[in-house]
Order: structure tokens, then sequence, then C-alpha cells
């Protein structure tokens, strides 16, 4: 089982519609959660962080943490052709030591 | 957010030289900082972590010398590429960390081509 898990996609979805992503990890002591975004060609930039279970907002981004399950996701709202890109979620284990990047989900916004 | 930046964004060099990528945190003090490398369409590879002031630990299967890595101090790390093969040719992105909130801020990456 890998560490950190995300479908491939494509996602794809219609403009103004919800995505939803998601990303199981293996770890239950791990900390922190994480989700980026990677236009092609680009680093990686930081959508949002989680430490405690729950949701939490950003614009139109919501991230959901479950640690009991050990599931997170991300929920854009009202999608953008320019949310275009893959996301990948990151998990800490150890108090900013040792991160596990996802493989990302190639997300398709089609106007 | 916190700004991270990394120089050359692109670098060509021939096979058998050395390369040296600078990595800099430019509003804040970085405790930690991460190197990857990506090829293209594949996931993020974890190179080496380095704390300030002490040796990188390197991932395994990483030689670690073959990329030499230098955190001199809380703002810049450095990445040094030895005798590098077309094999290297690669996106090379360091990453920052600096408080408690353990977010890692990325820099925007040097495109290495070794001809």
């Amino acid at each position: 089982q890998k560490e950190v898990e995300q479908n491939s996609g494509p996602l794809s979805v219609p403009e103004g519609a919800i995505a939803s992503l998601n990303c199981t990890y293996s770890d239950r002591g791990s900390q922190s959660f994480f989700w980026y975004r990677q236009y092609s060609g680009k680093s990686p930039e930081l959508i949002m962080s989680i430490y405690s279970n729950g949701d939490k907002e950003d614009g139109r981004f919501t991230a959901q943490l479950n640690k009991a399950s050990q599931y997170v996701s991300l929920l854009i709202r009202d999608s953008q052709p320019s949310d275009s890109a893959t996301y990948l979620c990151a998990v800490n284990k150890n108090y900013g030591q040792n991160f596990v990047f996802g493989p990302g989900t190639r997300l398709s916004v089609l106007p | 957010g916190a700004v991270v930046s990394q120089h050359p964004s692109w670098v060509i060099c021939k096979s058998g030289t050395s390369v040296k990528i600078e990595c800099r945190s430019l509003d804040f003090q970085a405790t930690t900082m991460f190197w990857y490398r990506q090829f293209p369409k594949q996931s993020l590879m974890l190179m080496a972590t380095s704390n300030e002031g002490s040796k990188a630990t390197y991932e395994q299967g990483v030689e670690k010398d073959k990329f030499l890595i230098n955190h001199a101090s809380l703002t810049l790390s450095t990445l040094t590429v030895t005798s590098a093969h077309p094999e290297d040719s690669s996106f090379y992105i360091c990453s920052a960390i600096g408080g408690a909130s353990y977010e890692q801020y990325f820099g925007p990456g040097t495109r290495l081509t070794v001809t």
C-alpha cells in the first residue's frame, strides 16, 4: 500500500461545477495535511493546509479531514478553466521532517 | 505566503561538468529545506532534506556524492550536481519551511538539461 494515494485522473468537470479531489494516507500518526496545485511545467503552489478533523474553507476551496478514516479531500466550488492543473496531496508525519506527496490528480475544467 | 526563489531558472551544461543551483527563502528563515526532482509527467521525487547547519539527509537511491547539498544559512541552500550526465536532466525544485505550521513553500524550479 502506498503511503499517500490519489486517483490519477483525469477528473473532468464542467465550468461552474464542484470538483472533488480525494486522498488517503496509510500512517495514522500523520499530523499535518496539505493540498498543492501544480500547473504543467511549474512548481507546486500551496492551496491549503489542515491539521484537525473537519472542514476548512478558504474562498472557493474547502479541505476536509477525517483522521479516523485516514482521508483528506479538497472541494473546489464554481470550478474555472484556470483551475485545470494537477492537485497534490501531501502528508507530514514528523513535525516538518518527513513529508510524503501523493502522485497527484489531474483536473480538467471544461468551459 | 512565503517566497522562495531559485537560481538559475534553467541551465544547459555539457556532460561531465558540475552545476550549482541556489535556493533562497526571501522573507522568512527556513529551518528546513527540501530538494525534489521531477521528470516529465511524473510525481515529485524527494531527493534530500537539509536542516541549517547540519548534513543533509538523502533519500534512498540518491547519491550524496553526486548531489551535494549545503544549507549554510537560514535563508540559503545549494544543490550541486557533480559530473552531470544526460540522465540527470530534469526539473529540480526546492522548498522550505520555517514555522510551526510546517507549510512547504516551493521555489519556481530549475530546469537542467545535460547535453
